[in-house]
């Protein structure tokens, strides 16, 4: 699978959108883009995922550019509660079903 | 609520014992998940059962394995435990062998080895 590159860490006032970016420069052509959170210690959680068009949740958008080697998390509003690491993934549907987390991005919601 | 349940919540033992985690995956999921999230790994796969068969395997040491039952859901056990073993033990299901379906975590058991 691709290896994805995000910052560790990123603030954000609420109320603001929240854009966390992130890095697969060595994503191939059948490999999805997901993003997860973990709120403190809680199990992760499904957020959204694409392969190359924009996509968009009652959560977030997920913005995937047009070469497919970086993408953008948009979470419009963010609350208190968005306050959680956020992992960027990327899955090839050849290489079997697990989930390959790397740091993350802590983002930091403030008021 | 993901819909996946794991038990129990909070587990503290001694090194050299062994433990069992259970895992009920959401209502009509085929695959189960275990990660390990320790401080110094972060979160890790370790297997994964399709259906009752093991389908794929992660960073699993020899002295853990695990298995799905006919109900699906699925034990992970721990056998002469270190306190390296210390972390929090994730369970997952998604709903299919493919790999676009997302995948749901429970709650998670807090594994403390003294």
């Amino acid at each position: 699978d691709a290896k994805t590159t995000q910052p560790p860490s990123m603030d954000c006032a609420e109320g603001r959108a929240a854009n966390l970016p992130c890095n697969h420069s060595t994503i191939s052509g059948n490999e999805y883009v997901y993003w997860y959170r973990q709120i403190h210690s809680q199990g992760p959680q499904y957020i959204i995922h694409g392969l190359k068009n924009n996509e968009t949740n009652e959560m977030a958008s997920l913005i995937i550019t047009e070469d497919r080697k970086s993408s953008t998390l948009i979470l419009p509003h963010a609350t208190l509660r968005d306050t959680a690491v956020y992992y960027c993934i990327v899955r090839s549907y050849q290489a079997g079903t697990a989930l390959i987390f790397g740091k993350g991005t802590t983002l930091s919601v403030s008021s | 609520d993901s819909g996946v349940t794991q038990t129990p919540k909070h587990l503290i033992t001694a090194t050299g014992q062994r433990v069992t985690l259970r895992c009920s995956p959401r209502s009509g999921d085929l695959s189960v998940y275990w990660y390990q999230q320790s401080l110094d790994q972060g979160l890790q796969f370790l297997i994964q059962y399709y259906n009752g068969e093991e389908r794929a395997k992660g960073n699993i040491l020899e002295r853990f394995s695990a298995q799905q039952f006919p109900d699906l859901h699925s034990e992970l056990n721990l056998s002469s435990l270190e306190l390296g073993d210390s972390a929090l033990y994730f369970c997952a299901s998604s709903g299919g062998g493919g790999s676009y379906n997302e995948q749901f975590f429970g709650p998670g058991t807090r594994l403390t080895v003294l």
